[in-house]
């Protein structure tokens, strides 16, 4: 099972930032937490990883809790290609796959 | 351009008609894996290997076979397609099955089981 909780959808408008939260409370001190994101049927894509600090790249930044036990995923000027469904992963030390959980539907307004 | 491909992208069959979903990755990653997607489900793991000659079951093995002659290559088999194994399949690759390995996803292949 998804040691992860993620809102079912959520919407944004076209050029806000959309931040898409993520609850992880059983989260381990190996395991990190990884964002992919799946466009319509297409390949999940990787998006962004972290282990307890902030990391930013050029699709997103995440924001990790001081306690681990939440993370925020932030898209900071989103666009109608950014409308997917966004996965949460916990991931690593005695995880040793991927498990998709059922993520949450980001639907971009025009 | 590095990247993983599948073959065929869409496939429409009959039962217990064999047949193989091609996988290949241009990036020398040692691990792969197959996953399949159902509505509700989530994707789920089906096989990965974790080098050449080196192959494990998943989460739902059951009707599938693999196998890793070459290292860029990890074809899926069905030797006896029945209509339950009509899904959406992706082919994933790594470096390695590491703490902060990042999979790499194929384009997927939707196959329909008469």
């Amino acid at each position: 099972d998804a040691k992860t909780t993620q809102p079912p959808s959520m919407d944004c408008a076209e050029g806000r930032a959309a931040n898409l939260p993520c609850n992880h409370s059983t989260i381990s001190g190996n395991e990190y937490v990884y964002w992919y994101r799946q466009i319509h049927s297409q390949g999940p894509q990787y998006i962004i990883h972290g282990l307890k600090n902030n990391e930013t790249n050029e699709m997103a930044s995440l924001i990790i809790t001081e306690d681990r036990k939440s993370s925020t995923l932030i898209l900071p000027h989103a666009t109608l290609r950014d409308t997917a469904v966004y996965y949460c992963i916990v991931y690593g030390g005695a995880t040793n796959k991927l498990i998709f959980g059922t993520g949450t539907l980001l639907a971009v307004q025009p | 351009e590095a990247q993983v491909t599948q073959n065929p992208r869409y496939l429409i069959t009959v039962t217990g008609k064999k047949l193989t979903v091609t996988c290949s990755q241009n990036m020398n990653h040692e691990y792969m894996s197959w996953y399949r997607q159902d509505p509700g489900l989530g994707l789920r793991q089906i096989y990965y290997s974790m080098n050449v000659e080196v192959t494990d079951k998943g989460d739902v093995p059951e009707g599938y076979k693999v196998s890793r002659k070459e290292k860029r290559n990890f074809p899926l088999i069905l030797e006896s397609p029945s209509p339950n194994q009509t899904s959406l399949y992706f082919c994933a690759s790594s470096f390695t099955r590491g703490l902060t390995d990042t999979q790499y996803f194929g384009p997927g292949t939707r196959l329909t089981v008469l």
